[in-house]
């Protein structure tokens, strides 16, 4: 059973960077998949973020790409997310979720991060 | 951009009734599209991925139609459980940008 982790520091300050890292279990990364990250504003819809192959390949949304960096450490089976220039407009659940294909099948249980001074 | 408009907003039915939900897309998408269920305070789940395949697990209740910009997802007769938002996404093959509807909550009647 694959089974995905989030941890992240729960409180950012304006203009700093946003960093969150799931931890996974039950695959191993360099197995293969696409590993995506989504955030959810409190009482709104879902955003994708982006999402990274097991290669390194990156995709990110258009709407925040000029701010966002996913990264892969296979060695911990971990990948990573940082968003650069926060604001309080950045205040979310932060998901990270495994795409087989085009879906996203297993799902961390989310962390909230608020960017507050 | 492809943009995915789901309807209605929000759904007032009884357990036992059925849901009818829809999700279109501005462009053509062929089959990739999924629908995933969330409840409060929980990660969304997978229901269904390209277009009608259940997920592992997903009641048969649950089926999901359509293709290209038209899509639907059925819940033949609700049960408690089945109360919540439902959420389609889409990804598109190039450039590999995924984007998710804005939901609709079924809400108990």
């Amino acid at each position: 059973q694959v089974q995905l982790q989030e941890s992240g520091p729960g409180l950012v300050k304006p203009s700093e960077t946003l960093s969150v890292t799931c931890t996974v279990s039950g695959y191993s990364i360099s197995s293969g998949n696409y590993w995506g990250w989504m955030r959810q504003p409190p009482g709104k819809g879902l955003e994708w973020i982006g999402s990274i192959y097991h290669s390194g390949s990156t995709y990110y949304n258009p709407s925040l790409k000029s701010r966002v960096t996913i990264s892969v450490d296979t060695s911990r089976n971990q990948f990573s997310l940082k968003l650069s220039s926060v604001t309080a407009a950045d205040t979310a659940i932060y998901y990270c979720a495994s795409r087989p294909g085009a879906a996203f099948d297993y799902w961390g249980q989310g962390t909230l991060v608020t960017v507050s001074s | 951009e492809i943009v995915l408009t789901q309807s209605p907003a929000t759904l007032s039915l009884s357990p036992g009734e059925r849901a009818t939900l829809s999700c279109r897309a501005s462009q053509s998408i062929s089959n990739y599209l999924a629908w995933y269920q969330q409840k409060p305070g929980q990660a969304p789940r997978l229901l269904i991925y390209d277009a009608s395949n259940r997920a592992t697990g997903i009641p048969a209740r649950f089926s999901g139609s359509g293709s290209g910009t038209d899509f639907t997802l059925t819940i033949s007769s609700l049960e408690p459980e089945d109360f919540a938002v439902y959420y389609c996404q889409q990804r598109s093959n190039w450039p590999p940008v995924l984007t998710f509807g804005g939901g609709t909550k079924v809400e108990i009647k």
